[in-house]
């Protein structure tokens, strides 16, 4: 299986900080990376898919780059309605793996 | 749009079975993978398998092998997942999604996850 580590797991921001969270794979999967975010009682929702594009609906403050192994997932300006848990998630091969997450707070 | 709405909250004794629901509506079922992915109290997200309809087999992450199964019924645009043998460890919220799509002109596309179903929490509780 692909594992998927992402750092840091958790990060305390102000709003309008830029804020950076990056995802490895343990072997290359291309661009077949996506992100998500979670907030608590919700189902995920797709920010980034194939590394670097933005799903229709989320804010441009949104970007993700990256490809091989090393992926990024940047807010260019935290705003309140942002904190909340973010995972990789390869579709390289089966099986999906997902990042273990990364918990944005307030700071 | 596509919405994929699932069955509701299920409580369930260790050794039983559960069996939960996910109906599509809004788009073309048959060609788009359903997955399935959980997410127990407090920890992350984590793949069990998915179906895409047209094909009629599905695939399953390792360690659910033998005690999950993943079926289809195109005439309802409902996908269902049934885990068997559950265990205390078993308790957590189950999503469907829709995965990737398949068509014979552009093979395999659209590899991520959404829309998510609202979730279904299965309790296992003796």
């Amino acid at each position: 299986d692909i594992q998927m580590t992402q750092s840091p797991s958790s990060l305390s921001a102000s709003v309008g900080d830029r804020v950076t969270i990056t995802c490895r794979a343990s072997q290359s999967i291309s661009s077949y990376l996506n992100w998500y975010q979670e907030k608590p009682g919700k189902a995920p929702k797709l920010l980034i898919y194939a590394a670097s594009s933005l799903q229709s609906g989320v804010p441009s403050r949104f970007s993700g780059s990256g490809s091989g192994t090393d992926f990024t997932l940047t807010i260019s300006s935290l705003q309140p309605e942002d904190f909340a848990t973010y995972y990789c998630q390869q579709s390289y091969t089966t099986p999906r793996t997902f990042g273990q997450g990364t918990k944005v707070e307030i700071k | 749009q596509v919405q994929l709405v699932q069955s509701g909250a299920e409580v369930k004794k260790p050794g039983s079975s559960v069996k939960v629901s996910c109906k599509a509506s809004g788009g073309t079922f048959r060609s788009y993978d359903i997955s399935w992915i959980r997410q127990a109290p407090g920890q992350g997200l984590e793949w069990l398998g998915g179906i895409i309809p047209m094909f009629g087999t599905a695939k399953y992450a390792l360690k659910f092998q033998g005690r999950l199964t993943i079926t289809a019924d195109e005439s309802t645009s409902t996908a269902y997942m049934e885990l068997s043998s559950l265990r205390f460890e078993d308790t957590a919220v189950f999503y469907c999604a829709r995965g990737e799509s398949y068509s014979e002109t552009s093979g395999y596309s659209h590899n991520w996850f959404d829309p998510w179903g609202q979730g279904t929490l299965v309790t296992v509780s003796s």
